[in-house]
């Protein structure tokens, strides 16, 4: 089964600065999409950012933009330019591109971003 | 559109009472997701359907819980009899066939079983 980690239960960055979370999976097929879903205090599930894995291109999504290493299983988020609303846990996500698979979540990265 | 709508936002029952969750997907979304989502435990998937068929409900944690759709714009989670350990937030998603796009969360249904 495929298994999602993120290593860093909590981050904090400055305000205005750059902040990349971690994210690695554990997986035997070749053909998938990762995630990153957004948890506000809130609690609505808001998806950030997605890649497909037969891309080599990252994705960018504004000032959101992911380090896609296929070989190294990893999944890294990069947030630039931090605004205080960004402040949220950040759930990092895997599913499989065969039928009937359900995605998978990493246990979640608690961002604080410091005025 | 009005995205996934759950209701109710939060509910508070007793130990031992019938609690029923519902779900409204997306329109034309043929997937239907039910998570659970713990301090603990973080994001668990309960069941999920297809096209109104349920697909895998290996994450339902007993014969407490059970869940059905009925057609492709309602869904139940009904969890006879609560106990406090069922205390937690329920997620329902929902998502096109096409896997690229992921979910769309509902904003959740609070449960506190005191």
């Amino acid at each position: 089964a495929q298994t999602v980690t993120q290593s860093q239960p909590e981050m904090s960055v400055q305000e205005a600065e750059t902040v990349t979370l971690s994210c690695t999976y554990d997986t035997s097929e070749s053909d998938y999409y990762l995630f990153w879903y957004k948890q506000p205090p809130s609690r609505q599930m808001i998806l950030v950012i997605r890649q497909e894995a037969y891309k080599q291109q990252n994705a960018t999504e504004n000032r959101f933009s992911v380090n896609f290493q296929k070989a190294a299983k990893s999944f890294s988020l990069k947030i630039s330019d931090s605004q205080l609303g960004d402040a949220a846990m950040y759930f990092c996500a895997y599913r499989s591109a065969l039928a009937n698979n359900d995605m998978r979540f990493g246990a979640g990265t608690r961002l604080t971003v410091k005025p | 559109d009005a995205g996934v709508i759950q209701s109710p936002r939060h509910e508070v029952t007793e130990m031992g009472q019938e609690v029923t969750l519902r779900c409204k997907p997306i329109s034309g979304h043929n997937s239907l997701f039910w998570y659970r989502q713990t301090m603990m435990r973080g994001l668990e998937l309960l069941i999920y359907f297809n096209n109104n068929v349920p697909i895998d409900d290996s994450g339902m944690p007993e014969d407490r819980f059970s869940a059905k759709m009925p057609n492709a714009s309602f869904s139940t989670l009904k969890i006879q009899p609560s106990e406090p350990r069922d205390s937690a937030v329920y997620f329902c998603a929902s998502s096109l066939g096409s896997f690229y796009y992921g979910y769309t969360f509902g904003s959740g249904t609070r449960l506190t079983v005191v």
